[in-house]
């Protein structure tokens, strides 16, 4: 059970606009900057927002973050079949003193 | 460009201790402004942090898997490591090294390693 609750899967058809959530608490997104990754199938996690919503040189401008208390989400739009990949929230967590995942949302384009 | 690559067996008896290192190249090791951490995944699963080391010699780790991990480096080899003792077959995983960044407004980790799989096997 992860610390930070994330949709197991979204789908949506190119070209649309889709987000994920991102669900935590006080002591981790209430209080912290969250980021979130990109998981191509077979490689290594990519950031591909930083600080709630800042966007790393060289990501697409397609990738937008937000947060608001203790939530947050990750938004893509005009989808591409590119974009297909597992997305995971991640956020310091005050009470365990440690960095918190979610459990990961698999995004398909239809 | 900074490069990581993980390094170590990959397959590790029940009780014995896991034991990986991460080499840095095209970029400092002993920069005040990272941090280096260890992130797993079991096969099929989702992301879970194991513990990162800063520049002072502090580390932190994930409280469940504290008690048995060690994370140290070797700023002469550009080296970090990653021990995990008493292993069971739940550490099965791809294992990840990473750089990470902070600032008064959080921390994230912006270069990965390619990951390596780890079985615990007899």
């Amino acid at each position: 059970q992860s610390v930070l609750t994330q949709p197991p899967s979204v789908s949506e058809a190119p070209r649309q606009r889709v987000t994920i959530s991102c669900s935590g608490s006080s002591s981790n997104i209430g209080n912290n900057a969250v980021n979130w990754y990109q998981q191509l199938p077979g490689k290594a996690p990519k950031f591909v927002i930083y600080y709630d919503d800042l966007l790393p040189s060289g990501v697409s401008d397609r990738f937008s973050g937000s947060k608001s208390g203790t939530s947050a989400s990750l938004a893509i739009s005009g989808l591409q079949s590119e974009d297909e990949a597992d997305y995971y929230c991640a956020a310091w967590d005050d009470r365990l003193n440690g960095v918190v995942f979610g459990g990961g949302t698999k995004l398909t384009v239809l | 460009q900074l490069q990581l690559q993980e390094s170590g067996p990959g397959l590790v008896k029940p009780s014995e201790t896991l034991s990986l290192t991460c080499t840095v190249s095209g970029g400092s090791i002993s920069s005040s402004s990272y941090y280096w951490g260890w992130i797993r995944q079991p096969p099929g699963k989702g992301l879970e942090w194991i513990g990162s080391i800063y520049y002072s010699g502090s580390t932190y780790y994930n409280p469940s898997l504290k008690s048995r991990v060690t994370i140290s480096v070797d700023t002469s080899k550009k080296q970090f490591s990653l021990k995990v003792s008493a292993v069971t077959a739940a550490d099965t995983a791809v294992y990840y090294c990473a750089r990470g960044r902070e600032s008064y407004r959080g921390a994230f980790f912006d270069y990965w390693g390619q990951g390596t799989l780890v079985t615990v096997s007899s």
